[in-house]
């Protein structure tokens, strides 16, 4: 099994709501990721996740919150967001952090009202 | 920090027409990864090149990593409709950062 799975698929929230997204691999992999993706734009790193301690916050604001509850899922609990939050949240896993292949998810399209 | 220029941007080929996209990084890299990302889709994983100088071959596709590991070139023979996407290269280091170019949108006309 070489999935990695998120939900929901869309997400329509208001600024004042707190909503979380979900992610999960059963590849053994022991690094996860998550990105935000801008249309036409490249995925731009969030957070890096390694054996479950996460490991690279990239100046992400405090709005987002990560959580690997263990090593096969990954939330990302979301409140008080900005309208140019909206993108494609994607999750990704890979063996470990150590330059391996990133295998992503789907996406969860989140539109900020 | 760490630049990964990619160009072109956009690519409008006829079928059967060669494509190629270029990488270049600011930093010496630990890896280059490329990825494919299909209109509605997500980021896919085609290869991963480590060593100085690196060629590897998928079908009609050609990948190359430079010898001072700064650059990175795709090349895809005779495209196909089925080519049609974005195409990322994304330079990794040791510590699992993957920075991602700005990506090549290859538009394919039958």
């Amino acid at each position: 099994d070489t999935e990695v799975t998120q939900t929901p698929k869309h997400l329509v929230m208001g600024m004042t709501n707190k909503k979380s997204l979900k992610c999960e691999q059963h590849m053994g992999h022991r690094a996860m990721y998550w990105y935000k993706q801008k249309a036409k734009k490249p995925p731009e790193l969030m957070f890096v996740y390694s054996y479950e301690k996460l490991s690279i916050n990239e100046s992400v604001p405090s709005r987002f919150s990560p959580e690997c509850p263990n090593s096969s899922l990954l939330n990302l609990h979301l409140h008080a967001l900005q309208p140019e939050d909206s993108a494609l949240y994607l999750c990704a896993s890979s063996q470990d952090r150590r330059a391996y292949e990133q295998y992503f998810g789907p996406g969860t399209r989140l539109t900020v009202t | 920090g760490q630049q990964v220029m990619q160009i072109p941007q956009y690519q409008h080929v006829q079928e059967g027409e060669d494509f190629t996209t270029y990488c270049n990084s600011s930093t010496t890299l630990s890896n280059i990864q490329w990825y494919k990302q299909r209109p509605g889709g997500h980021p896919v994983f085609l290869i991963q090149l480590v060593k100085s100088g690196e060629v590897k071959k998928q079908k009609r596709l050609t990948f190359q990593f430079g010898e001072a590991k700064k650059n990175s070139s795709l090349h895809i023979t005779a495209t196909q409709t089925t080519d049609v996407g974005t195409y990322f290269c994304a330079g990794g280091t040791s510590y699992g950062k993957l920075t991602f170019g700005q990506g090549t949108i290859l538009t394919v006309h039958p």
